[in-house]
């Protein structure tokens, strides 16, 4: 079975570092993009930055771009997510998911999901 | 980046049919593809290409993609079906998915 299972909920103060991470199982882990994407409370989904596993090749959304760092470690089959230094504003809920691709390799979907990590930024 | 709209929210009665639309600029020429969240889960995929369903999701959930307008359409409402359900594209020209604003489905 495909499963991506993402690291415990975290609860930190603005101005912490934090790195939130996502195993993959039941596939080749090098050879499928990785995606992250935000969710703040009550609201919809955003797309923050996909790598390739294989050779770290990493893709940012603008909005995202310099806010956070996505990394990975072939070897443990896992994927990063990580703040410098956090702000109110990070709290949310993060998804890791695998990225998907048919016969059509232009058009991708995310499929399956980890299970999401909880970030709490309060002082 | 490609703005998908979707109405914020649809009710329907248990039995009946819901419909879900995600509008954007000639969005029948790209690939749309479904996603399900239920209340404290994380997505799920519920159709990809416009209207292929992933396997384990029941033929009740279909999609259909023409002109300015993609829609999911989901048969016989049962109660579990509540949820929010996002519509997504892929941007190949900057590499990067686009997702809707997202609709909440209500079973009355």
């Amino acid at each position: 079975e495909v499963q991506l299972v993402q690291s415990g909920a975290e609860v930190k103060k603005p101005g912490e570092s934090l790195k939130i991470s996502c195993k993959g199982s039941g596939y080749s882990f090098t050879s499928y993009w990785i995606g992250w994407v935000r969710q703040m409370p009550g609201k919809g989904l955003e797309w923050m930055g996909i790598i390739y596993p294989g050779d770290s090749d990493t893709r940012y959304s603008p909005s995202f771009q310099g806010q956070v760092t996505i990394s990975a470690d072939k070897s443990i089959s896992t994927a990063y997510l990580q703040w410098s230094s956090l702000k109110a504003s990070d709290t949310a809920m993060y998804y890791c998911a695998r990225r998907e691709w048919g016969v059509d390799t232009a058009n991708n979907w995310f499929d399956p999901w980890g299970q999401g990590t909880l970030v709490t930024v309060s002082s | 980046s490609y703005v998908l709209t979707q109405p914020p929210s649809v009710s329907v009665a248990p039995g009946k049919t819901a419909r879900i639309t995600c509008g954007g600029n000639n969005i029948g020429s790209k690939s749309v593809h479904w996603y399900q969240q239920k209340p404290g889960q994380a997505p799920v995929l519920v159709i990809y290409y416009d209207s292929d369903r992933p396997s384990g999701i029941p033929e009740r959930f279909s999609g259909s993609n023409s002109g300015n307008t993609a829609t999911l359409t989901i048969s016989r409402v049962e109660a579990g079906d509540e949820a929010d359900y996002y519509c997504q594209v892929w941007d190949s020209s900057s590499d990067h998915p686009d997702f809707g604003t997202g609709t909440k489905v209500t079973v009355l």
